[in-house]
């Protein structure tokens, strides 16, 4: 079984201040995890993975993530937030099941 | 190399019609997975389906709903009889290989959102 827990379902920041994204998650196997970008009215980008390599993974656009296997989290950072990251952001866990599962979604505001 | 392509973009229907929504994978990609979005909710797996075969489908409505993934041509997700509760963002993703482990993330459409009137 796996599932994933997205903390914050809005998180509001201002330009220029770092992004934090939380997501927790569980699965009885060695997971996976990803994190997709949303933007209005279009289809999911991929951000970054995890797949047992380095825990700490560098993305696109500037953002990192670092998985940590004892306190079972994922979670999204930027160091400088752009307008143009505004958007819904997913993490996403696939263990043993080919089939992902996907919080609920943190919805990125950034304020000029 | 194109990416995945759905059609339509958008798609408006009444209570009782059907629904037809298409999927073209990454050229390459033999896998296909379907899912629907409510607002203000993350993805929810429907069905994978590889060329003419439903590997699961433990995520679809049991009534109603079908897809399939034919030799040739995109994979089609059908909805008869739509009701007001099936309007929602529907998107399609395809990989090269069965995803698990240290694996390939999925390839996104831009998805279908279906109005039902």
């Amino acid at each position: 079984a796996q599932s994933v827990t997205q903390l914050d379902s809005h998180v509001s920041v201002s330009e220029g201040t770092p992004v934090l994204l939380r997501c927790n998650y569980s699965s009885s196997y060695s997971p996976s995890l990803f994190w997709y970008v949303q933007h209005p009215n279009k289809g999911l980008q991929l951000l970054l993975k995890y797949t047992s390599a380095a825990t700490l993974v560098k993305g696109i656009n500037g953002f990192e993530a670092e998985f940590k296997k004892s306190e079972t989290s994922f979670h999204l950072t930027k160091p400088s937030a752009h307008m143009s990251d505004a958007a819904e952001y997913f993490c996403v866990v696939s263990g043993g099941s080919y089939i992902p599962t996907f919080g609920r979604g943190t919805s990125l505001i950034v304020h000029p | 190399n194109a990416g995945v392509m759905q059609n339509p973009r958008h798609l408006v229907r009444r209570r009782g019609q059907e629904a037809r929504l298409r999927c073209s994978p990454m050229k390459g990609h033999s896998h296909v997975y379907w899912y629907r979005q409510l607002p203000e909710e993350g993805l929810k797996f429907m069905v994978y389906l590889q060329k003419e075969n439903i590997i699961d489908e433990s995520g679809m409505p049991k009534e109603r709903f079908s897809a399939e993934f034919p030799k040739e041509g995109p994979s089609i997700l059908r909805i008869q009889q739509v009701v007001r509760g099936d309007s929602a963002a529907y998107f399609c993703a395809s990989s090269p290989v069965y995803m698990q482990g240290p694996s390939n993330e999925q390839f996104f459409g831009p998805g279908t959102r279906l109005t039902v009137l």
